[in-house]
C-alpha cells in the first residue's frame, strides 16, 4: 500500500540550533501535508504543498517540495521551545479520502 | 467556533464489550475520517468517509465499523473490543487542503 517514510524519528536539539525532518515516498505524490502535534494534544494542520518544488515559509518554518514531488522537508530555523512536538507529512491519494501519515519527527529542544 | 468534536475523552472497557466514539464537525466537511495513535507507529487510518453513506477503508479497519448517515457525525464503533484496540484515536475532517482534529479518545480495552 501507500507508504510516506520520515526521518528522523527523533531529533534533541539545543535551543537555538537549526532542525529538518525528511518526508519521502516510492510513488510521486499529488500533495503533501504537514502537522504538528504537541505532547498530550492533537495534530494541527500546518501547510500544504502542491507543486513540484514549492517552497512555503512560515516564520521560522521553511516547507520543501522535491521536483519530483516523492520528498518533502521541513526546516526550522533557531529552535525554541515552543517547537516542542511531533512532526508529521502526510500525503494525499485518493483524491481526497486517504491522508497517510509518515511516522513522525519527535523534536525536543533544551533551553 | 469551528471544531471536531469527539467522546468521549477517555474510555476502559472490558473485551467484547461493543462501544461507540462519537465525532460531530460543524464545518459542513465532506470528509471525515478515524485515526488511530500507536507509540512508534504514528497515526493509522481505520476508515473514511468522503461523503454522505460513501465509507471505505484505511489502512487498518479491521475490528471496526463506521457509519456515516449524516454529514455532521461518523461514528466508530467497536462492536467486539480486544485488548491489541488498546490506543489513542482521532477523529478527523476537513477538504482537500488540510484537515481538523478532534482532542482524541484514549480508549483501553482490559
Amino acid at each position: 500500500g501507500q507508504q510516506v517514510m520520515q526521518i528522523p524519528q527523533y531529533q534533541h536539539v539545543q535551543e537555538g540550533e537549526d532542525f529538518t525532518t525528511y518526508c519521502n515516498s516510492s510513488t510521486t505524490l499529488s500533495n503533501i501535508q504537514w502537522y504538528k502535534q504537541r505532547p498530550g494534544g492533537h495534530p494541527v494542520f500546518l501547510i500544504q504543498l502542491v507543486k513540484s518544488g514549492e517552497v512555503k515559509k512560515q516564520k521560522r518554518l521553511t516547507f520543501q517540495f522535491g521536483e519530483a514531488k516523492k520528498n518533502s522537508s521541513l526546516h526550522i530555523t533557531a529552535t525554541q521551545t515552543t517547537d516542542v512536538g511531533t512532526y508529521f507529512c502526510a500525503a494525499l491519494y485518493n483524491q481526497g479520502g486517504k491522508l497517510i501519515f509518515g511516522q513522525g519527527t519527535e523534536l525536543s529542544v533544551k533551553p | 467556533e469551528a471544531q471536531v468534536t469527539q467522546n468521549p475523552r477517555y474510555l476502559i472497557t472490558v473485551t467484547g464489550k461493543k462501544l461507540t466514539v462519537t465525532c460531530s464537525q460543524n464545518m459542513n466537511h465532506e470528509y471525515m475520517s478515524w485515526y488511530r495513535q500507536d507509540p512508534g507507529l504514528g497515526l493509522r487510518q481505520i476508515y473514511y468517509s468522503m461523503n454522505v453513506e460513501v465509507t471505505d477503508k484505511g489502512d487498518v479497519p479491521e475490528g471496526y465499523k463506521v457509519s456515516r448517515k449524516e454529514k455532521r457525525n461518523f461514528p466508530l464503533i467497536l462492536e467486539s473490543p480486544s485488548p491489541n484496540q488498546t490506543s489513542l484515536y482521532f477523529c478527523a475532517s476537513g477538504r482537500m487542503a488540510g484537515y481538523t482534529f478532534g482532542s482524541g479518545t484514549r480508549l483501553t480495552v482490559v
